[in-house]
């Protein structure tokens, strides 16, 4: 398995663009979380799913964030419109009960 | 809260000598689990242990668990260079399957 995929690695936007990162997460795994990571906040979990259904987006900061996860195999987190503050990194994880997978996440840099 | 809090935050110490990170929490717990985070790089797991054990190890790795004292240490013995990273501590929730992490702590490994 080649672990949790995340999609792009690095990006750069100008401030008031859209913003799409995308995960794939291990086949099998009934769980899937984004984290946005930040110098000043840490690990912070913006939402996660269950068998593709959001349990918890309660930490979604602003309604400019929305995630979906159209099937098992894919995970989307949209910024729109992107704001300097957004700027961090973005990481994808997805679990069963074996336990945790990390994507090597995006980096995101909102001009 | 449930999140763990980290001890000390920044650590710094000679290849060859041990590194103790603490990590106290709030409330019960069915596992503690502890992730390594090299600089740019997504989160590893390292090691996790269950709410009835109270040491585990693995290679230079060793975590102990106080369930009494809300607390869990992670050793690493022998350390090299290649440890130098950031630590944390990390507790899923009781009743849903989101992970919570600490602040983390960083470590460096002088050669």
């Amino acid at each position: 398995d080649a672990g949790v995929i995340q999609s792009p690695r690095h990006e750069v936007t100008e401030m008031g663009q859209e913003v799409t990162l995308r995960c794939k997460p291990i086949s099998g795994h009934d769980y899937l979380f984004w984290y946005r990571q930040t110098m000043m906040r840490g690990l912070e979990l913006l939402i996660y799913f269950n068998n593709n259904v959001p349990i918890d987006d309660s930490g979604m900061p602003e309604d400019r964030f929305s995630a979906k996860m159209p099937n098992a195999s894919f995970s989307t987190l949209k910024i729109q419109p992107s704001e300097p503050r957004d700027s961090a990194v973005y990481f994808c994880a997805s679990s069963s009960a074996s336990g945790y997978t990390f994507g090597s996440g995006t980096r995101l840099t909102v001009v | 809260s449930q999140q763990g809090e980290e001890d000390p935050q920044a650590l710094s110490i000679q290849e060859g000598e041990n590194a103790t990170m603490n990590c106290s929490y709030k409330t019960s717990i069915n596992n503690l689990q502890w992730y390594r985070q090299n600089s740019g790089r997504g989160l590893v797991h390292l090691i996790l242990i269950r709410s009835n054990e109270r040491e585990k190890h693995s290679g230079r790795l060793r975590v102990t668990l106080d369930t009494s004292k809300k607390s869990s240490s992670l050793l690493i013995t022998a350390s090299r260079a290649a440890d130098t990273a950031s630590y944390f501590c990390a507790i899923p929730s009781s009743n849903t399957g989101k992970l919570i992490f600490g602040q983390g702590t960083t470590l460096q490994v002088k050669p």
